[in-house]
């Protein structure tokens, strides 16, 4: 069966610092792969998506990157937090067909101070 | 207009109420849709997916209604394990990209 593993759970961070945060998927070959991010009270906002390795696509203009490094491999960094960045970020994975269901990773909740 | 709408709540309802909640969207070619359950501080779980001829799932059943841009989620029988935020979810373009709305929080009393 496919299992999702993302860490670290919790992090806190300055403003300023960097950030990476890694997901990876086992039990399933070329995913897709997404990061979402959700602020407190708010929904999901999908920030990243990849459908193979180096192949990311960037759903809005922000302080934070994506790479893929490995077919089930996916990164999320930023080179200088900011107090927006703070958030519960979720990774998530679906297999390549259409109308697929997306399964979550557990999240990491990280708050900038 | 957002792309996907959801009430907040909170719904209040007693142990063996039936609730319902909809879910507005506004992209009419969406094809896919699903419902999330998420607890606190926890990742969303898949409830379900919802089929243009409606789906039953225990004491849960969702229904889309394409004419008029939603879907719904019935719950029957609540217990007090139903206490959570209920997500709505629609596909978005290609590549199964998920647009969520912001949740319904349920909360459940004996």
């Amino acid at each position: 069966s496919q299992t999702i593993h993302q860490w670290p759970a919790t992090l806190v961070q300055p403003v300023g610092s960097p950030l990476s945060l890694e997901c990876t998927v086992e039990g399933t070959s070329n995913p897709n792969l997404y990061w979402y991010r959700q602020a407190a009270g708010r929904g999901l906002q999908l920030l990243f998506y990849s459908i193979g390795i180096d192949q990311i696509s960037s759903e809005v203009p922000q302080n934070l990157s994506a790479s893929r490094p490995q077919d089930r491999q996916f990164i999320l960094s930023s080179k200088k937090l900011l107090l927006s960045d703070s958030g519960f970020y979720l990774c998530a994975w679906t297999t390549g067909g259409t109308g697929e269901k997306l399964f979550f990773g557990s999240g990491t909740q990280l708050s900038v101070l | 207009r957002k792309e996907v709408e959801q009430d907040p709540g909170p719904f209040n309802v007693p142990e063996g109420a039936t609730v319902a909640f909809n879910c507005t969207y506004s992209n009419s070619a969406s094809q896919s849709f699903f419902w999330y359950r998420q607890d606190c501080r926890k990742e969303p779980k898949l409830l379900m997916s919802v089929y243009s001829s409606g789906n039953e799932d225990g004491r849960f059943t969702a229904q889309l209604n394409r004419a008029s841009q939603y879907i719904s989620l019935l719950i029957r029988d609540s217990k007090l394990s139903d206490s959570a935020t209920y997500l709505c979810a629609r596909g978005s373009g290609g590549y199964n990209k998920l647009i969520f709305g912001a949740g319904t929080r349920l909360a459940v009393h004996p």
